[in-house]
């Protein structure tokens, strides 16, 4: 079963502008990763969030962590045509050993 | 040269035959994984190795097995592939870091159709 849930499932925008990826969880988590595959290549990891950290920012990347809400978004900022890709949110559980659970991801389509 | 190499990259094979994926890693990591993605779909764990006397089962590891040959291999064979067995899968190394990082790096993946 998938521990993560993306939304929403498929998102296009201009270049430019912002985009926004949510994720939600069920179950409590040591910490909550995001990331990137190209179609059909590997997954690429962005950013990993643990579970006491509220925002974290690496470039044009922003995430976000609510705990209470068992939630996270991704935001990108100025979208670029190579940004376009799937992006999947993966939640490492609290126990020893923490293997990563996929969401079922976002694809997004930026327009040039 | 590509940290985590996944053979054969393609594969086309009959129902019944036997199939082996293989995975090797130059990261020097202990955690290694199999994963199934479907279309329009996330990653499903087959398989994880966190040393090579370590092997544990995944959410779906029916129909499959694997084979942790030394740190650097991580093998992964289908007995009898079946048609709902065509996916893409991908290999998977990771570290334990300190603060309980764990991000894992993918291999390009292996298509495998099963006719």
């Amino acid at each position: 079963s998938q521990q993560g849930e993306e939304d929403p499932q498929a998102l296009s925008i201009q270049e430019g502008e912002n985009a926004t990826m949510n994720c939600s969880y069920k179950t409590s988590i040591n910490n909550l990763q995001w990331y990137r595959q190209n179609s059909g290549r590997g997954l690429v990891h962005l950013i990993l969030i643990r579970s006491n950290e509220r925002e974290k920012h690496s470039g044009r990347l922003r995430v976000t962590l609510d705990t209470s809400k068992k939630s996270s978004s991704l935001l990108i900022t100025a979208s670029r045509a190579a940004d376009t890709a799937s992006y999947f949110c993966a939640t490492a559980g609290s126990g020893s050993a923490r293997q990563l659970t996929f969401g079922s991801g976002t694809q997004l389509t930026v327009l040039p | 040269d590509a940290d985590v190499t996944q053979t054969p990259r393609n594969r086309i094979t009959k129902t019944g035959k036997r199939i082996m994926l293989e995975c090797s890693q130059t990261k020097g990591h202990d955690r290694m994984y199999w994963y199934r993605q479907d279309p329009g779909l996330g990653l499903q764990l087959i398989y994880y190795s966190f040393d090579v006397k370590d092997i544990n089962k995944g959410e779906i590891s029916d129909g499959y097995s694997v084979s942790r040959q030394a740190q650097a291999k991580f093998s992964l064979s289908l007995e009898s592939a079946i048609p709902n067995q065509t996916a893409l899968y991908f290999c998977a190394t990771s570290a334990e870091l300190a603060g309980g990082r764990n991000e894992q790096f993918f291999g390009p993946g292996t298509r495998l159709t099963v006719l």
